[in-house]
């Protein structure tokens, strides 16, 4: 699987975007692009996922650059809810082995008043 | 929908003891399943993955072991349990489809002592 950088932490004031960027620069054509976040003592949540087109839910947005090296978790009106370590992990799309997911360290989210 | 559940929610357990931990998936049939771990302060590490009764494979050499008896559960064991076997540990599971997302369970939180 390809290797992710993340930044070890950011800061964002409630009810402004979050961006989270992610640098994937080796990654491969058949890998995606996922995205988890993980709240203190919880299990980690999917949030998105994305091959190479931008993606969107209701959630966060997902913006892959054309080279597919890196990629920004936008959280649109972030929350103190939204506080939380959030992962980007590159995967194979193939399924039984393959469907490994392979953490970093993540950034850990800061949301503040 | 699917659901997963793993429990206990937490333990305490003496060094030498015996360790079982249980997962059960609802709602989906012939799910790949995952067991992590997640020292504190670290990152989740893959210990166990199965896609199917009875398959199982190990990721790093350690003092557990995995069973999956039946389709939909999975249990993490134990015979003597040490101090370093402490942590966080999470259960997962996917589809068999390509492309599949993990999703997690809350965890379990053990402690050695």
């Amino acid at each position: 699987d390809a290797k992710t950088t993340q930044p070890p932490s950011m800061d964002c004031a409630e009810g402004r975007a979050a961006n989270l960027p992610c640098n994937h620069s080796t990654i491969s054509g058949n890998e995606y692009v996922y995205w988890y976040r993980q709240i203190h003592s919880q299990g980690p949540q999917y949030i998105i996922h994305g091959l190479k087109n931008n993606e969107t839910n209701e959630m966060a947005s997902l913006i892959i650059t054309e080279d597919r090296k890196s990629s920004t978790l936008i959280l649109p009106h972030a929350t103190l809810r939204d506080t939380a370590v959030y992962y980007c992990i590159s995967r194979p799309g193939a399924s039984g082995t393959a469907s490994k997911l392979t953490f970093g360290t993540g950034t850990r989210l800061q949301v503040t008043l | 929908s699917q659901t997963i559940h793993q429990w206990p929610a937490t333990l305490v357990q003496p060094v030498g003891s015996p360790l079982s931990l249980e997962c059960t998936v609802e709602g989906t049939s012939n799910p790949n399943l995952y067991w992590y771990r997640q020292a504190a302060g670290r990152g989740l590490q893959l210990l166990f993955y199965s896609v199917g009764i009875g398959q199982i494979s190990s990721e790093v050499p350690q003092n557990l072991s995995a069973s999956r008896p039946q389709d939909r559960q999975f249990i993490l064991s134990s015979k003597k349990l040490l101090l370093s076997d402490s942590g966080f540990y999470l259960c997962a599971w996917s589809s068999s489809a390509p492309g599949n997302t993990i999703y997690f369970g809350e965890g379990s939180w053990l402690t050695v002592v």
